[in-house]
């Protein structure tokens, strides 16, 4: 098992571009998530799926879309990027989302110029 | 809301002392409580987790927790630090019917030989 994929590891976008963050996992996970995490504030959620057709939002979603249109994937998408988008992204998924344990991916690192 | 509370951002430990890193949280009913602990440039790892039943909770590097109902805590302790422990540590809770799960602002974790 790969476990939770994400891609790029690396990514710099002007203001005003527009970007999809690619999170899958091969664990037949039905729950997934995004956080985005700020020096000093932690992990914040953006967006959640309990499965495939099913999303909603967390924490911070202004500025971000999310569809899961299959069990494997979900990826995030940046309609017009800011400088406050800057951040590092994590997916995270597990089996039933509630109560057990969220495994997470490495990592994007998003620069917005 | 669920919240977490790390009160301390910084310890500084000497390899081979205990440690003990603090972590309250509020939450309405019964908490699922996690730490996790990430390493530089390297995404989130599950330490323990607590659901229910015995409130000394065993997890992996030779940690453990705590479950406190009445003081709302979940502190991590190790009796022996390494020089490999050096990380940032997160507590999180989660476990409501809303899905989230929500993380407290980390607690950075310096060990000095």
């Amino acid at each position: 098992n790969a476990g939770v994929t994400q891609t790029p590891k690396f990514q710099v976008l002007k203001t005003g571009q527009s970007m999809t963050l690619q999170c899958a996992q091969d664990m037949n996970h039905e729950y997934m998530s995004w956080y985005r995490q700020d020096p000093g504030m932690g992990l914040r959620l953006i967006h959640y799926s309990v499965g495939a057709g099913i999303t909603d939002q967390g924490e911070v979603p202004n500025g971000y879309n999310v569809s899961r249109s299959t069990t494997e994937d979900f990826p995030l998408r940046l309609l017009s990027a800011a400088p406050s988008q800057t951040s590092v992204y994590f997916c995270a998924s597990s089996y039933s989302g509630r109560d057990d344990t969220q495994y997470f991916g490495p990592g994007t690192r998003l620069t917005v110029l | 809301a669920q919240s977490v509370t790390q009160p301390d951002i910084h310890i500084t430990v000497s390899e081979g002392a205990s440690l003990e890193l603090r972590c309250n949280y509020s939450y309405g009913a019964t908490p699922y409580l996690f730490w996790y602990v990430q390493s530089p440039g390297q995404g989130l790892q599950l330490l323990l987790k607590y659901f229910s039943g015995d409130t000394l909770v065993q997890g992996i590097k030779g940690f453990e927790a705590e479950f406190k109902r009445s003081q709302s805590s979940f502190n991590l302790r190790k009796p022996s630090v390494h020089w490999s422990d050096a990380a940032e540590y997160f507590c999180a809770v989660g476990g409501g019917s809303n899905y989230k799960l929500t993380f407290g602002k980390g607690t950075l974790l310096t060990v000095n030989p």
